[in-house]
């Protein structure tokens, strides 16, 4: 069972808000990612990392930013949270190019 | 780049019925191909995935997919679906470097008893 673990679960936040979102992977992957979903749409990745001090943008625009200063550690922050925001935001890790992601069970967040 | 398209947004069978759903994908290199699962307010989970060798790939609660390289296709099959398999299912594609994934809409399988 992958351990990859996504804190909080549910949070519901008002607007202009700072939030951060927490990831934490216990597998030692280097390549971390974060993805948004929403009802009946694809997989939108948001952002990745090949490893420490490595963060690139993903194919969805996003307000977000990620920093990666440990291997196991991936948060996302917003700085200023509005109701656009609102959707489910999973976090995802994988070892080697042809291994499959891992992923935490997502924080599905509501701005309000 | 690459692309994946999953036929059907829902899909309903009974309980004892073949489970077929359908994926294309395109992509401008050998494709890695995947299958996940996600179940009601969980993460994707793995079913099964292409990288190379055989392309009958057998995967997780008896589901299997065949690489069909000339038809660009990746369907998902199980001879006979289970109450518990219904959830939403989603066919991924690797990226030309092979750092990351893209995503179909994902197909929702609905069983009825």
């Amino acid at each position: 069972e992958a351990d990859i673990y996504q804190t909080p679960r549910y949070l519901v936040i008002g607007t202009g808000k700072k939030i951060t979102l927490e990831c934490s992977q216990t597998m030692g992957h280097d390549k971390m990612y974060w993805y948004q979903q929403d009802p009946g749409m694809e997989l939108h990745l948001i952002h990745y990392s090949y490893g420490v001090n490595s963060t690139e943008k993903g194919d969805l625009s996003s307000e977000s930013t990620v920093s990666r200063i440990r291997t196991e550690h991936f948060p996302l922050t917003l700085e200023s949270a509005r109701p656009s925001h609102t959707s489910q935001y999973l976090c995802a890790s994988r070892g080697q190019d042809s291994s499959p992601l891992h992923f935490g069970n997502g924080t599905r967040l509501t701005v309000t | 780049a690459q692309s994946v398209t999953q036929l059907g947004s829902h899909v309903s069978v009974s309980e004892g019925a073949l489970v077929l759903l359908r994926c294309n994908y395109s992509s401008s290199v050998p494709p890695y191909l995947f299958w996940y699962v996600q179940y009601p307010n969980q993460g994707l989970q793995l079913l099964l995935k292409y990288t190379t060798g055989a392309t009958l790939v057998k995967g997780i609660n008896g589901f299997e997919a065949e690489f069909k390289k000339s038809e660009t296709s990746f369907h998902l099959t199980k001879p006979s679906a289970h109450m518990s398999d219904a959830a939403e299912y989603f066919c991924a594609v690797s990226d030309q470097g092979y750092s990351t994934l893209t995503f179909g809409k994902g197909t929702m399988l609905l069983v009825s008893p």
